[in-house]
């Protein structure tokens, strides 16, 4: 399943709302994580099953979607934010990453 | 606190082979499922392999099916990545990473990485 991300890369200002799309060749059900990875760290799981807050992950992220259209909402960025963001879909074997959203200063 | 930390990369010439381990602490390891992802210099993330708590199912990416062997040992703790007729493109950063309790397949917690460089 070949997962396409949009934008790949985007500019935004510190209090923007930003929403990354993600869509699936396949339907997925709702089985679809979000990760962020900040430069030169390890990708942590913001989202899982398409709209599944992780423990800890502050509540402006926000996840929607099912079957093959999926969004990432960040509803007031903030410094921290700046990173690259990819989905991953759960459905099916082999998993696959989507080819990130890297979320800019403007 | 969750703690997983990669070893046994390096620099492997073309055809060669590298055993990369990984030693989980802060949970019962054998509760979950473990994955290996991956990720090439200055590129996206690709999920390699994961494995079953009891190691009864292991699902492997295509590229890597027959050349990898995914494995745990829980009384010590530990995931394994048996890599053999390394090519070029499996040079990346490999990071061993947890299930979730609720969503099993999902990476949850990751680990620094181990970089493996397949260069001749």
């Amino acid at each position: 399943i070949q997962l396409t991300q949009s934008p790949s890369f985007l500019s935004a200002s510190v209090g923007d709302r930003v929403t990354i799309t993600c869509r699936a060749s396949q339907v997925i059900s709702s089985y679809l994580a979000w990760y962020q990875q900040r430069p030169g760290k390890v990708p942590k799981l913001l989202i899982y099953d398409a709209s599944t807050l992780q423990t800890g992950v502050p509540s402006r992220f926000s996840g929607s979607g099912s079957g093959t259209e999926f969004t990432l909402t960040i509803s007031s960025l903030q410094p921290e934010d700046f990173a690259t963001y990819y989905c991953q879909q759960l459905n099916s074997y082999p998993l696959t990453f989507g080819g990130g959203t890297k979320v800019e200063i403007k | 606190e969750v703690q997983l930390v990669e070893s046994g990369g390096g620099l492997v010439q073309p055809g060669g082979s590298l055993r990369l381990s990984c030693a989980a602490s802060g949970f019962t390891f054998s509760n979950f499922w473990m994955s290996w992802v991956r990720q090439a210099p200055g590129k996206g993330l690709e999920w390699v392999a994961n494995i079953k708590q009891d190691g009864s199912e292991k699902y492997y990416v295509d590229s890597v099916e027959g050349r990898f062997t995914i494995s745990r040992d829980n009384a010590k703790n530990s995931l394994y990545l048996q890599m053999n007729s390394l090519r070029a493109e499996d040079t990346a950063e490999y990071h061993c990473t947890r299930g979730g309790w609720i969503q099993p397949r999902a990476q949850v917690s990751w680990g620094q990485g181990t970089l493996v460089t397949v260069s001749s």
